[in-house]
């Protein structure tokens, strides 16, 4: 069953303003984790945050994990049309291997 | 120097007929994976396999066989392909091996149509 649901789906602003995307998650996790994709590309990963972290800072990356409310975000600083893609959240458990669930994607779109 | 590829890009096929894709990392991984990315966006984990051991199956048909001849390669055999079976197929690889917790690297996807 799908783990993570992502809020909004769709989200368009203006360069240069910031992009705030929220992912909310159903079980306990190792890790949780935020991918780009670009249309009819593959995914490239963006931040890992574990469970016992609850913020973390990638350049214009900043990721929130709350644990207790099992929902994390991530804040895009002075966005660029660049950063036109969809965002997805993967929360990871380890079954053996590490497994990522992913969450339905936010559709970002960065207006010149 | 692609970290992870996959052939081919782009599959256009019969329904009921068989289909193989193929992966392969460079990164000296010890964990592979396949992933379905439905028409929605919706990508989910099909197999893992940590150096040729399959150790996540997430109840795919058995239409569906993964090989893994080496630790490098993580093929994707389709049998009897159905309408359902139309999506786009990523394969990934993690550093990370049983310990697991780390990041994956994705291939760029093989678009399967089925008719």
């Amino acid at each position: 069953s799908q783990q993570g649901e992502e809020d909004p789906q769709a989200l368009s602003i203006q360069e240069g303003e910031n992009a705030t995307m929220n992912c909310s998650y159903k079980t306990s996790i190792n890790n949780l984790q935020w991918y780009r994709q670009n249309s009819g590309r593959g995914l490239v990963h963006l931040i890992l945050i574990r469970s016992n972290e609850r913020e973390k800072h990638s350049g214009r990356l900043r990721v929130t994990l709350d644990t207790s409310k099992k929902s994390s975000s991530l804040l895009i600083t002075a966005s660029r049309a660049a950063d036109t893609a969809s965002y997805f959240c993967a929360t990871g458990t380890i079954q053996g291997a590490q497994k990522l669930v992913f969450g339905q994607g936010t559709r970002l779109t960065i207006n010149p | 120097d692609t970290a992870v590829s996959q052939t081919p890009k782009y599959l256009v096929t019969q329904m009921g007929n068989d289909k193989s894709i193929k992966c392969e990392q460079n990164l000296g991984h010890d964990t592979m994976y396949w992933y379905k990315q439905d028409s929605k966006k919706f990508l989910k984990i099909m197999f893992s396999y940590n150096n040729k051991e399959l150790i996540i199956n997430e109840t795919v048909p058995n239409r569906f066989s993964p090989k893994s001849p080496d630790k490098a390669h993580l093929n994707l055999h389709i049998n009897s392909l159905e309408l359902g079976d139309s999506a786009v197929y990523f394969c990934a690889s993690s550093p990370m091996g049983l310990a697991g917790g780390g990041e994956q690297f994705f291939g760029p996807g093989t678009r399967l149509t089925v008719l």
